[in-house]
């Protein structure tokens, strides 16, 4: 069945980097596309960027100049890079796949806090 | 980037009630291609979230047939006839006609 799952730190210093990966299983890379989904604590979900199942991806602009998403479709995953982490980057993020513009399954998320 | 409005934020129902979530868009969500790509997230609880209905009013697979939605343009609606205790949470619309995708506000729907 399909299944997403996030790893990575829960626990980044400000101006640091954040490091997340998404691993998926029951589906291709080359045939879905994959967006990374952040919410602040209490909050409504933020769309962060995808990647495209053809390798290309896009970006929130208010978050592009510090995000990169990138993929490994031999392993099944999907990267996401954020620089200078603030403390209103805490929240729980998200992977998800997409299907007819929406996202049909989501990953467990993982809970990550920025502070010192 | 399209606001999605929701109301209310809140929503109080007991067992058994029939209840509707409104979400207003900022623009209007048909696509050129003819599909409207309004659909509508449900969060329970310390869960991630999960789809309910996509494209307006088409019901994601496993969903009981008690929620259903309609509407067009920038008014939508989602129905739940005969609100069950598995249905609490905060539910979201979001919508994927104009890049970059977006999300409503939430409504929490909580027992009376």
């Amino acid at each position: 069945q399909v299944q997403l799952k996030e790893s990575g730190p829960g626990l980044v210093q400000p101006s640091e980097t954040l490091s997340l990966t998404c691993t998926v299983s029951g589906f291709s890379l080359t045939s879905y596309s994959v967006s990374w989904v952040r919410q602040p604590s209490g909050k409504g979900p933020e769309w962060m960027g995808r990647m495209w199942y053809d390798g290309d991806t896009a970006y929130n602009s208010a978050l592009k100049s510090r995000l990169s998403i990138s993929r490994d479709t031999s392993k099944n995953q999907v990267f996401l890079k954020m620089n200078s982490l603030q403390t209103d980057d805490t929240g729980t993020y998200y992977c998800t796949r997409e299907r007819r513009a929406t996202y049909d399954y989501w990953g467990q998320g993982v809970m990550v806090t920025v502070s010192s | 980037d399209v606001v999605l409005t929701q109301t209310p934020p809140t929503l109080s129902a007991t067992i058994g009630q029939s209840v509707s979530i409104s979400c207003r868009s900022s623009q209007s969500l048909l696509h050129s291609n003819g599909n409207t790509y309004l659909h509508w997230l449900l969060q329970r609880p310390g869960q991630s979230p999960q789809l309910l209905i996509y494209l307006v009013s088409r019901l994601e697979s496993g969903v009981p047939n008690r929620f259903s939605g309609s509407g067009s343009g920038t008014d939508f609606t989602l129905k739940i006839s005969g609100v069950e205790a598995e249905d609490l949470g905060v539910y979201y619309c979001v919508q994927g006609t104009h890049a970059p995708w977006t999300f409503g506000g939430g409504t929490k729907l909580e027992l009376k």
